[in-house]
């Protein structure tokens, strides 16, 4: 079975801090994804690596930024967290085939993050 | 451009009870979709997922989805509902054939399975 682990279940911040959130995964996978999940606006991709010390911008990069510099780990910042960046923080890995839109993707269980 | 649209951002049936759950997509090339179901506290998982082939696909815990072209529609079906099944479902859907990694998902249906 694949596993996605991340580093926090939950973090409480405060604005102007910098945030690190890490993921994990253990089956070899080629691509990693940050997602953000928030009520009635379903999950928006934030940023996503399709191989060491690549990565590419998704739908809402502003005010994030991503580090991969080993396969199995991909972290997510906030250079400086704002109360709009409170929100469920989902990781995803998949296989990396070259037919990547139609892989099925694989998550941890989530960071709950609140910025005060 | 792909989207996604979910109609109903909450279900509610009876124990025992047909469950329906609708989603709708744009997309400009041929679709792969995907339906996900998140339990509570946990990440998403796959449920099931067409790419090509038969549109009439069976995921697990006995849910089954058919891909409809003509009418853009990926509807989610279960023929009984159990209590363990009320959790969040989203639909997604993302482009094939031009590869890349874009996967659109909706915006979520919560199911609630009554007693």
């Amino acid at each position: 079975d694949v596993k996605v682990t991340q580093s926090s279940r939950y973090l409480v911040k405060r604005t102007g801090e910098k945030v690190f959130l890490e993921c994990v995964q253990d089956m070899d996978h080629e691509n990693m994804f940050w997602y953000r999940q928030d009520p009635g606006l379903g999950l928006r991709l934030i940023y996503f690596s399709y191989d060491v010390k690549m990565k590419e911008k998704g739908d809402i990069p502003e005010g994030y930024s991503v580090s991969r510099e080993k396969k199995e780990r991909f972290s997510l910042i906030l250079e400086s967290a704002s109360t709009n960046q409170t929100s469920m923080y989902l990781c995803a890995s998949s296989l990396g085939t070259g037919g990547e839109s139609q892989e099925t993707q694989y998550f941890g269980p989530g960071t709950r993050l609140l910025v005060l | 451009a792909q989207s996604v649209t979910q109609l109903g951002s909450h279900v509610s049936v009876s124990e025992g009870a047909l469950v329906l759950l609708r989603c709708n997509y744009s997309s400009s090339v041929p679709p792969y979709l995907f339906w996900y179901v998140q339990y509570p506290n946990q990440g998403l998982q796959l449920l099931l997922k067409y790419t090509t082939g038969a549109t009439l696909v069976k995921g697990i815990n006995g849910f089954e989805a058919e891909f409809k072209k003509s009418e853009t529609s990926f509807h989610l079906t279960k023929p009984s509902a159990h209590m363990s099944d009320a959790a969040e479902y989203f639909c997604a859907v993302s482009e094939g054939g031009t590869g890349g990694f874009k996967t659109i998902f909706g915006a979520g249906t919560r199911l609630f399975v009554k007693a």
